[in-house]
């Protein structure tokens, strides 16, 4: 286990819904990066969060947002949801020693989505 | 972007077989792993493995960083190896894993 949390597990909602997924990172890591992975593919970086700041951020549009709090937990938010949102939801952290540091991550369970 | 390519795709071995999987990436990386993710989604870190060679039990991995590769080794497969594996890497000028497509291994009784 990696000590990495995430909720809720699983998910199911309608196009157009908005979603909240929740994320705690390891303890003593100030790092956390968000990735979405379709239905047999590699997952695709979302964004990071170093310290509270949005440090990076792939291909996703601006309906796809999040924040990171004090205590370095995180929350990614999808609004107006679509079908190909549908995607298994990973978040990881690291140490971060500097912003953008290759340090090693470590990935929670995941939350799957399901949007009809 | 970086681009990662894994083969073969898919690999189907009896348990005791040996295997090696291969991760080709196309530009320099600070960071490397490789994952097993389970059939409930969670990913487990075999290796954090930029440069040189690993080992833990049976497995083992080798990234020459030079010539932008990276090898997986298993040795004397078990049912409980299959699963996915990706490899994913860190470009020097970004600020995240890209990962590869992975290879799905199934090993059979």
């Amino acid at each position: 286990e990696t000590g990495v949390t995430q909720s809720p597990t699983h998910l199911i909602k309608t196009r157009g819904q908005q979603v909240t997924l929740r994320c705690s990172s390891q303890s003593g890591h100030n790092t956390v990066s968000w990735y979405q992975q379709a239905l047999g593919q590699g997952p695709q970086f979302i964004f990071q969060y170093y310290r509270e700041e949005e440090n990076g951020r792939g291909n996703f549009p601006p309906r796809f947002s999040g924040l990171q709090f004090p205590n370095y937990s995180s929350e990614l938010n999808v609004n107006a949801l679509e079908l190909d949102d549908s995607a298994l939801y990973l978040c990881a952290s690291s140490l971060g020693h500097h912003p953008g540091g290759a340090d090693t991550q470590y990935f929670g369970p995941g939350t799957r989505l399901t949007v009809l | 972007g970086i681009q990662v390519e894994q083969s073969p795709p898919d690999l189907i071995l009896q348990e005791g077989a040996n295997s090696t999987l291969r991760c080709n990436f196309s530009d320099s990386v600070n960071n490397l792993q490789w994952f097993h993710q389970n059939p409930w989604g969670q990913l487990i870190n075999l290796f954090y493995i930029p440069s040189g060679t690993k080992q833990n039990g049976r497995l083992s991995a080798t990234t020459v960083a030079t010539e932008r590769y990276s090898l997986l080794y298993i040795s004397s497969s078990q049912t409980t190896d299959s699963g996915v594996y990706f490899c994913a890497v860190w470009e020097t000028s970004g600020s995240r894993l890209t990962f590869g497509e992975g290879t799905q291994l199934t090993v059979n009784p």
